[in-house]
């Protein structure tokens, strides 16, 4: 299976909006609404941001919002912050029941 | 809550086999129908999945590591451990085990423990 692609980086003002796509096919992101993103500060665990495409747990800011359509989701911050600088990261449930995750995207804030 | 704490061995010798060992307190393994997966992240790179397995034992693993990988779960220790053989360089990386919910996402996940491969 391959990674999803992500773009390396994408950066913002504070108070601008930015998205991140995560492109699979439709074995894993197109196949299901089973994608998720999780937020990685440099040395931590990553941590769950958005699951099932475009629901945010309990405790995850509004500023962020997930979506997909076909093959690509989607992560936008809103409101960016200096606090949402970090590695982001997709993944996605498979046809063949396995996980793939993507890239990887650094996100910095001007 | 549920929390998540890998332990093992920091240091392997190449071609011999990794073993890793997550402890989850706050809550039994056994409750709930979760999956538990093992994903690694490189220093520097992104993050890559394992495998995972369910308390019944059943178990699914990352195509490209399938041969050399062997996840396990002791209900009585409230452990899952994550077994790779036959380990090369390429394998040293942080190591994270997580709980897989029922809506196919990670949550919580283990600070993780970063094992070195080399002579």
């Amino acid at each position: 299976q391959s990674a999803l692609t992500q773009p390396a980086s994408v950066s913002g003002s504070p108070g601008q909006s930015i998205t991140i796509s995560c492109t699979g096919t439709s074995s894993d992101v197109g196949a299901y609404d089973y994608v998720s993103w999780y937020q990685q500060y440099p040395g931590k665990a990553p941590k769950l941001m958005i699951y099932e495409v475009t629901t945010r747990p309990s405790g995850v800011s509004n500023r962020f919002s997930g979506s997909k359509s076909g093959n690509t989701a989607s992560l936008t911050i809103s409101g960016l912050q200096a606090e949402d600088e970090a590695d982001y990261y997709c993944s996605s449930y498979t046809r063949s029941s396995t996980r793939v995750f993507g890239g990887g995207t650094k996100v910095t804030v001007l | 809550q549920v929390q998540l704490q890998e332990s093992g061995p920091r240091l392997v010798k190449p071609s011999q086999t990794l073993s890793l060992t997550c402890t989850v307190s706050g809550g039994s393994i056994s409750s709930g129908s979760y999956y538990w997966s093992w994903i690694r992240q490189p220093a520097g790179k992104g993050l890559e999945w394992i495998g995972r397995i369910h308390i019944s034992g059943s178990t699914n693993y990352n195509p490209s590591l399938k041969s050399r990988v062997t996840i396990s779960v002791d209900m009585s220790k409230n452990q899952i451990s994550l077994k790779l053989n036959s380990v090369t360089a390429a394998d040293t990386a942080v190591y994270y085990c997580a709980r897989d919910r029922i809506t196919l996402s990670f949550d919580p996940w283990g600070q993780g423990t970063l094992v070195t491969v080399s002579s």
